[in-house]
């Protein structure tokens, strides 16, 4: 099946500093999506890529589709105490297909 | 805007004892599913429905059953808890092909 490598599994980083992550996949994705989940509550979407090459920002967050539609990164600038959390990607193959492909997330943590 | 509802938020069970985690959406979305989130594991899709009367397995059903008998709700029923369902519940709802998943807060579950 198919199976998203995220990366790196966690960061623990300064306030103010930038941070950037990856996921890749063995196959390709017609749809890219980054969810942040705070503690004990649900995943929330942050940034919808549907292009390959898309670029899109909200706030200080900023993702991109990969050209090969293989991968799709999330950079955050000026990090901040509320960043902390775990970042999921998750792909859609596209076609009559609703299933996402989640990668295993990474926690970051931002020390003030 | 309610989004999507999951009820409860925790429960602690006993072994061999059984239990309906309910979710409802209120955004008239065609495709519902469940996850269980496990420490190191992400999110694994136990089973998904894509419109009333139509369910399908995922990633680990064994152990649930869910029915669809309407577009608003999808409830997941554990017929006998066992230790290995103790678990972080998720459901999500999506509007279309290739269109984000809105998850509900979950329900924490402990099985003793």
């Amino acid at each position: 099946g198919q199976q998203l490598n995220q990366s790196p599994q966690s960061m623990f980083i300064q306030e103010g500093e930038d941070v950037s992550m990856n996921c890749t996949s063995s196959s390709i994705f017609n749809t890219w999506l980054w969810y942040k989940q705070d503690p004990g509550e649900g995943p929330v979407l942050l940034i919808a890529l549907y292009k390959a090459g898309e670029l899109t920002s909200n706030g200080r967050l900023t993702a991109q589709f990969g050209i090969t539609r293989k991968d799709s990164f999330l950079n955050i600038s000026a990090s901040i105490p509320s960043d902390v959390g775990i970042y999921f990607c998750a792909g859609n193959s596209g076609g009559s297909n609703y299933k996402l492909t989640f990668g295993k997330g990474t926690l970051l943590t931002v020390n003030p | 805007n309610a989004g999507v509802t999951q009820t409860p938020k925790f429960q602690v069970l006993k072994t061999g004892q059984s239990m309906t985690l309910q979710c409802a959406q209120d955004m008239n979305h065609e495709y519902m599913s469940w996850y269980r989130q496990d420490p190191g594991m992400g999110l694994r899709l136990i089973h998904y429905s894509v419109g009333a009367g139509i369910t399908d397995q995922g990633e680990v059903p064994n152990g649930y059953n869910v029915s669809r008998s309407t577009t608003e709700d999808f409830p997941l029923r554990l017929l006998s808890a066992a230790p290995s369902q103790t678990s972080v519940y998720f459901c999500a709802s999506q509007r279309g092909y290739n269109q984000p998943q809105h998850f509900g807060d979950g329900t924490r579950l402990s099985i003793l």
